[in-house]
């Protein structure tokens, strides 16, 4: 079993609908994180946390500590918000921070 | 602030041959992360720079995998030789240090496929 799972695997929405993408863990950690992957490679950081909720724009991302379970909201999804979606949590070793991927959720939105 | 560079974007190479890439980080940024990502999977950390110092590699596959960050700046990664499994994006990553509050900035990435 991986230490970091997501679901679904794969979304498809129509341009307006509310997304949710979610994400459980089963080690302890110090922080998780949601990034985003555009086609191409480019990966860029969306939210760190670790604890209670977070909110960018259209974007909001939640951590329930006690469950090990994460979720990113999309409201009013956009085309542009097409992407790979991928949870990380992060673990300190000593004084090495190291993160643990998730496989990604990968979004279409439809106009 | 100029991100993370990497170059080549793209290689294609035969099975057995060897292959380097390059990463430049952002400026004054001391921790140096090589990650490898195979397609429809996350990110795999292979090894993590600290200045020029390793901290941690314990996923790099060392009998063909090498990394170097010689002056604690740019770092290279070799593989030696490639073998078809090796088909993946690697991803180059800096932040400021290691710890959660320090956000990673990744380079594009390379594209390697081996035939």
């Amino acid at each position: 079993k991986n230490e970091v799972e997501q679901s679904p695997q794969n979304l498809t929405a129509q341009e307006g609908e509310f997304i949710t993408i979610n994400c459980s863990y089963s080690v302890g950690i110090s922080a998780l994180h949601w990034l985003q992957q555009h086609p191409g490679g480019g990966i860029v950081s969306l939210f760190m946390l670790s604890s209670g909720k977070k909110k960018h724009g259209r974007l909001i991302a939640t951590i329930n500590i006690q469950e090990k379970h994460s979720s990113l909201h999309i409201t009013a999804s956009h085309p542009r918000d097409s992407a790979v979606y991928i949870c990380a949590v992060g673990n300190s070793g000593g004084s090495n921070y190291k993160l643990t991927f998730g496989k990604g959720t990968l979004l279409t939105v439809n106009p | 602030e100029a991100g993370v560079a990497q170059s080549p974007r793209y290689k294609i190479i035969e099975k057995r041959q060897s292959v380097a890439f390059w990463c430049n980080p952002i400026s004054g940024h001391a921790t140096l992360y090589w990650y490898q990502q195979i397609l429809g999977q996350g990110p795999k950390l292979l090894i993590q720079f600290q200045n020029n110092g390793v901290v941690d590699d314990s996923q790099l596959p060392k009998d063909r995998f090498s990394a170097e960050r010689l002056k604690g700046v740019d770092s290279t990664l070799k593989i030696q030789p490639a073998k078809l499994e090796d088909s993946a994006v690697y991803l180059c990553a800096s932040s400021k240090t290691s710890g959660p509050n320090y956000e990673q900035y990744f380079g594009p990435g390379t594209r390697l496929t081996v035939t």
